[in-house]
């Protein structure tokens, strides 16, 4: 069992509409939760960064972690064509900066 | 924000070469650098993580004689792939990390072919 799982997808959805991609994990350790966004042939891009349980809001994009159910999700709302990406979810523990991944939920935004 | 550059962005090599992969964080220092590689349609894989004035520590199953890594200033990491074998194409990315925020910020990737 990986230590991260994350459905690859594709999720392909309308323009408009609100947008949930989720990650869970298995380690109770995990502390530190991301959310990246990554264009075709281009470095992941940070989207959101948590700590703790709870949501967390930056403009459509809201971040979400429940660490009792190991779970987090990252919404996105009236999602647009530039959404379409792979988005990739990572978490670390405590103060260990080694990143697990995701496998990347590849998402198209339909206009 | 924080930025990360790599160069080159793209290379094509013949089998047999050696080939050197350009990490740099511009606008800040980096003590610790970390190297990945993606195949198409998947996730990044850690290769090693590099810290400033040490070895790199590498992770299972990468040979550290082919992925030579040297991280020789706080803002510099490079990557020298020996030997390149068709297999090695990939892209490769680095990533930087911003200790005070506990960040890692990625640089664009290199997109390697070996004929």
């Amino acid at each position: 069992q990986k230590e991260v799982e994350q459905d690859p997808g594709p999720l392909s959805v309308p323009e408009g509409a609100i947008v949930s991609l989720n990650c869970t994990y298995s380690n109770s350790a995990f502390q530190y939760f991301m959310w990246y966004r990554q264009y075709s042939r281009k470095g992941p891009e940070l989207l959101m960064y948590t700590y703790s349980s709870g949501n967390k809001e930056d403009g459509r994009f809201t971040a979400q972690v429940d660490k009792s159910s190991k779970y987090i999700s990252l919404f996105i709302r009236d999602s647009q064509p530039s959404d379409s990406a792979t988005y990739l979810c990572a978490m670390t523990r405590d103060s260990n900066y080694q990143l697990i991944w995701g496998a990347g939920t590849k998402l198209i935004i339909k206009p | 924000g924080a930025v990360v550059s790599q160069h080159p962005s793209r290379v094509i090599c013949k089998s047999g070469t050696s080939v050197k992969i350009e990490c740099r964080s511009l606008d800040f220092q980096a003590t610790t650098m970390f190297w990945y590689r993606q195949f198409p349609k998947q996730s990044l894989m850690l290769m090693a993580t590099s810290n400033e004035g040490s070895k790199a520590t590498y992770e299972q199953g990468v040979e550290k004689d082919k992925f030579l890594i040297n991280h020789a200033s706080l803002t510099l990491s490079t990557l020298t792939v020996t030997s390149a074998h068709p297999e090695d194409s990939s892209f490769y990315i680095c990533s930087a990390f911003q200790g005070i925020y506990n960040e890692q910020f990625f640089g664009p990737g290199t997109r390697l072919t070996v004929l």
